[in-house]
This record gives structure tokens, C-alpha cells and sequence, in this order.
């Protein structure tokens, strides 16, 4: 079946580093694929999304792009804050669905 | 957008007894699901809850131990019956957009603790 694979965390880093997550998927079909973001105390919300082969989803300095041929969608943001903290997780859904399927979510810790 | 208000928003439970979880939305929503999300991993679709009639369920998931109304396009329950520790997990209410783009929104969630 369909299933996502993201970095395990905790990713810590200093403010104004690079940051890369990894994601890949397994789906058959052409799945669309999102980020949503869970900051403390708060409930996931949407990042970005591309809906097919390379689309670059970006928003807030996050971009990420659909890469078919190596089945990917990694997370980059050039320069993180300390705000950025929060657990990131990657997913998909089939074409016209809302079934979602996730990954364990990845731990962003930034330090000032 | 859609907001999304769960309730309760924790609560610790003794085996055995059944606990109902509410999510009331601010708009009518065709698309209504319910995630669990176990300690340490990922979430994971329970079920659809459709409107008017009765809710779909993914596999692994049954409806006598998550029985899920849907009285109406803002509003639905789920309740988790003859809890056990393994079933400490925070739920999740969602829905689709209305413009039928794919995003889902969530509420805040609601974290149970069975003892």
C-alpha cells in the first residue's frame, strides 16, 4: 500500500542554518503531497503542497519540491528561526481523495 | 478556512469506561474524519464520518469500539468505548476544504490517557 517515510528527529539547529527534511513516498498512481506543520499547543495546519511531478510548493521560506523519479519531497528552508520550531510532517493523498497517508512527523528544535 | 473546536481537549480515563469526543466546526463541511495519533508515530485515518447515515471506517477500526455520529455539517462525535491503556492516543477531528483543493484542516486535537 501507499506509505511515507520522513527523517526521524529531533533535528536540532542554530538560528539562520539550512534546513533539509527528507520525505519520500511509495503510491501507486499520481499522489498529491503536503507538509502540514504542528506547532506547541496548537493543531496541524497546512505548509505547502505540490499536486504533481515538479511542482514546488513554498510558503514562509519552506519550499519543497515533487520529485517523481526518485519518489521525494524534501523540505528545505534556507535560513530557520526559532519559530520555526515544531514537529513537520510529511503526506499524501490519493488524486480527488482526502485520505491522507502521514509520516511519523519530524521534531524541528531551533535554538537562538 | 475552517475552525475547528474539539472538546475535550484532555482527560485522563480508567479502563473500561467510554469516552465521547466532540468536534464543532464553523462552517458546514462536507468532508469530516477522525485521526488517532499514538505516542511516538504517525496519524492514522479511524474512520469518515459521513452526514445522515453511518460513518465509514478504515481497516482496523470498528464501529463498536469507535461508534461516530454525524447529526448534521458542523458538528460530530466520536467515542472511544471500553478503553484500554493502548488506546492513550490524541484524536483528531478534520475536514476538507470546500473548494475541493485537498487540504485538510484540524482541530487541536484531543489527548487521552487511559490508566
Amino acid at each position: 500500500g501507499d506509505s511515507v517515510t520522513q527523517m526521524e528527529g529531533p533535528v536540532t539547529l542554530s538560528e539562520e542554518a539550512f534546513l533539509t527534511i527528507n520525505c519520500t513516498y511509495t503510491a501507486t498512481g499520481y499522489p498529491s503531497l503536503f507538509w502540514y506543520v504542528q506547532y506547541p499547543g496548537e493543531g496541524l495546519q497546512l505548509l505547502l503542497k505540490a499536486t504533481k511531478a515538479d511542482d514546488k510548493g513554498s510558503n514562509k521560506g519552506f519550499e519543497a519540491t515533487y520529485r517523481k523519479e526518485t519518489t521525494s519531497f524534501h523540505l528545505e528552508k534556507g535560513s530557520v528561526q526559532v519559530s520555526d520550531s515544531a514537529v513537520y510532517f510529511c503526506a499524501l493523498s490519493g488524486p480527488g481523495t482526502y485520505k491522507y497517508i502521514f509520516g511519523t512527523g519530524t521534531r524541528l528544535k531551533v535554538l537562538a | 478556512s475552517a475552525v475547528i473546536s474539539q472538546k475535550p481537549s484532555r482527560d485522563i480515563c480508567q479502563r473500561g469506561t467510554s469516552l465521547t469526543i466532540q468536534c464543532q466546526v464553523d462552517s458546514q463541511v462536507t468532508m469530516m474524519f477522525w485521526y488517532r495519533q499514538q505516542p511516538g508515530q504517525s496519524l492514522t485515518l479511524i474512520a469518515t464520518a459521513n452526514q445522515g447515515s453511518e460513518a465509514t471506517y478504515e481497516s482496523g477500526f470498528v464501529i463498536d469500539k469507535f461508534p461516530i455520529s454525524r447529526p448534521n455539517l458542523t458538528f460530530s462525535t466520536l467515542t472511544v468505548s471500553n478503553m484500554s491503556p493502548e488506546d492513550s492516543s490524541i484524536y483528531l477531528c478534520s475536514v476538507g476544504d470546500t473548494l475541493n483543493t485537498g487540504e485538510l484542516f484540524f482541530g487541536e486535537g484531543s489527548r487521552l490517557t487511559v490508566l
